[in-house]
């Protein structure tokens, strides 16, 4: 069964149409996170929260905004896409201990393009 | 230097050989360390994690953690056609819940 479920799994939408993408998940894990992947790199943590409390990365455009209004969903929000923000966009969780095992999984994407 | 750095390959390896895939890592993000098996086109699926000094295995996966030489690899036996991905490895730092990703290896392996 799903854990970590991602909706939709593809989005074609304009340039500088606002687009969102939703993650759900039933692992009742404290902390989500959206990654950008972009072809043969790494995938590029946008933002996480642990419970409400939301942690930007520095790099992070403006243009991304992200909101949990509960424990099991996340959104992010592109408010202006452009041509560079196709990509395949990554949802994760964790247990959010400062254990070891501390081990995140994967929803299933949502790839993204951007005409 | 990168925090944690892998080969990109591609690493080609014969049907039914070993594939061994290596990362290392800076002292920072020392602590535990994640293997991910990604597929082009799908999301990165866990395959093994590993905290403590020495070998982990799983099935035809083997995990290594030399924590004085800043090392991680996986070693996978018999290796599959359907083996043929990219293989991310990953470091969760001590008092943080952001992961540290390589860029990944490309491994091909050949019927």
């Amino acid at each position: 069964d799903a854990m970590v479920i991602q909706n939709p799994r593809y989005q074609v939408t304009q340039f500088g149409k606002p687009v969102t993408l939703s993650c759900s998940q039933t692992l009742n894990h404290n902390v989500m996170y959206w990654y950008q992947q972009k072809s043969s790199q790494a995938p590029k943590l946008l933002f996480h929260y642990y419970d409400k409390d939301f942690n930007n990365e520095a790099d992070t455009p403006d243009n991304f905004q992200s909101r949990r209004p509960n424990t099991s969903f996340c959104f992010l929000d592109i408010r202006s896409p452009g041509l560079g923000d196709t990509a395949m966009y990554l949802c994760a969780t964790s247990p959010g201990t400062y254990l070891a095992k501390n081990i995140q999984y994967f929803g299933a994407g949502t790839r993204l393009s951007v005409l | 230097q990168k925090e944690v750095e892998q080969n990109s390959g591609p690493l080609s390896v014969p049907e039914g050989a070993i594939a061994s895939l290596n990362c290392t890592y800076s002292d920072r993000v020392s602590q535990s360390f994640f293997w991910y098996r990604q597929y082009s086109g799908k999301s990165p699926e866990l395959i093994m994690s590993i905290y403590s000094n020495g070998d982990k295995e799983d099935g035809r996966f083997t995990a290594q953690l030399n924590k004085a030489s800043q090392y991680v690899s996986l070693l996978i036996r018999d290796s599959q056609p359907s083996d043929s991905a990219t293989y991310l490895c990953a470091a969760l730092p001590s008092g943080t819940y952001k992961y540290i990703f390589g860029t990944g290896t490309r491994l091909k392996v050949l019927a």
